[in-house]
């Protein structure tokens, strides 16, 4: 089974507005973190993100939030006031456990942000 | 603070040479870890290391590829005989020691093999 699943392999977006990039994930492991990348076309990647499972507050970062809803294990990116320098890949990603473990990636959504 | 260091940023390889792909993580990182993209995917972990040790490396085929975290000096990925299958780009990320929450990748080394 997947463990980390981004059902939108594209995106558009009309500048200035809110878009949604979904996330769902699955464990057993009952402490994990969850993580947002973008990733533009120039290739590197860039931290946007966390969620730890305990934390009882959606994370924010900026124009970033995370919509953490942990009974159905999804962790959507939010991302508000859509910019053209926002086009890019977004990657969803777990680290399970507390301490070093790995991350899983899903396989990423494309995002156009339109003028 | 200098982030996450990857070098070569692109390296151009001939079918059976090797490939030598060096990271050097963040300052006061002790855990390194290393994925591979191919294109249009996400990335595939393959190994995590602390100084002088393999944690795990699952995700590592089986030949040709091995990786290093000396006490001293940069994390090395090598790929020994290289295939055109093996052209991808391939990622450091860095970790401080006991930490869940924090991971900065580095900018990755685009390896092609012609």
């Amino acid at each position: 089974a997947q463990k980390i699943t981004q059902t939108q392999p594209g995106m558009f977006v009309q500048e200035k507005e809110a878009v949604t990039l979904d996330c769902t994930y699955d464990t057993s492991d009952p402490s994990y973190g969850l993580f947002w990348y973008k990733q533009p076309s120039s290739g590197e990647m860039i931290f946007l993100i966390y969620q730890g499972s305990y934390d009882q507050q959606n994370a924010t970062e900026g124009r970033y939030s995370l919509n953490f809803q942990k009974a159905r294990k999804s962790a959507n990116l939010v991302i508000s006031a859509s910019q053209l320098g926002d086009s890019a890949m977004y990657f969803c990603a777990m680290r399970e456990g507390d301490y070093g473990q790995n991350f899983v990636f899903g396989p990423g959504t494309r995002l156009s942000v339109l003028p | 603070n200098a982030g996450v260091m990857q070098n070569p940023r692109h390296l151009v390889r001939r079918r059976g040479q090797e490939a030598r792909l060096r990271c050097s993580p963040m300052k006061g990182h002790s855990h390194v870890y290393w994925y591979r993209q191919l294109p249009e995917e996400g990335l595939k972990f393959m190994v995590y290391l602390q100084k002088e040790n393999i944690i795990d490396e699952s995700g590592m085929p089986k030949e040709r590829f091995s990786a290093e975290f000396p006490k001293e000096g940069p994390s090395i990925l090598r790929i020994q005989q290289v295939v055109r299958g093996d052209s991808a780009a391939y990622f450091c990320a860095s970790s401080p020691y006991q930490s869940n929450t924090e991971a900065f990748f580095g900018q990755g080394t685009r390896l092609t093999v012609v």
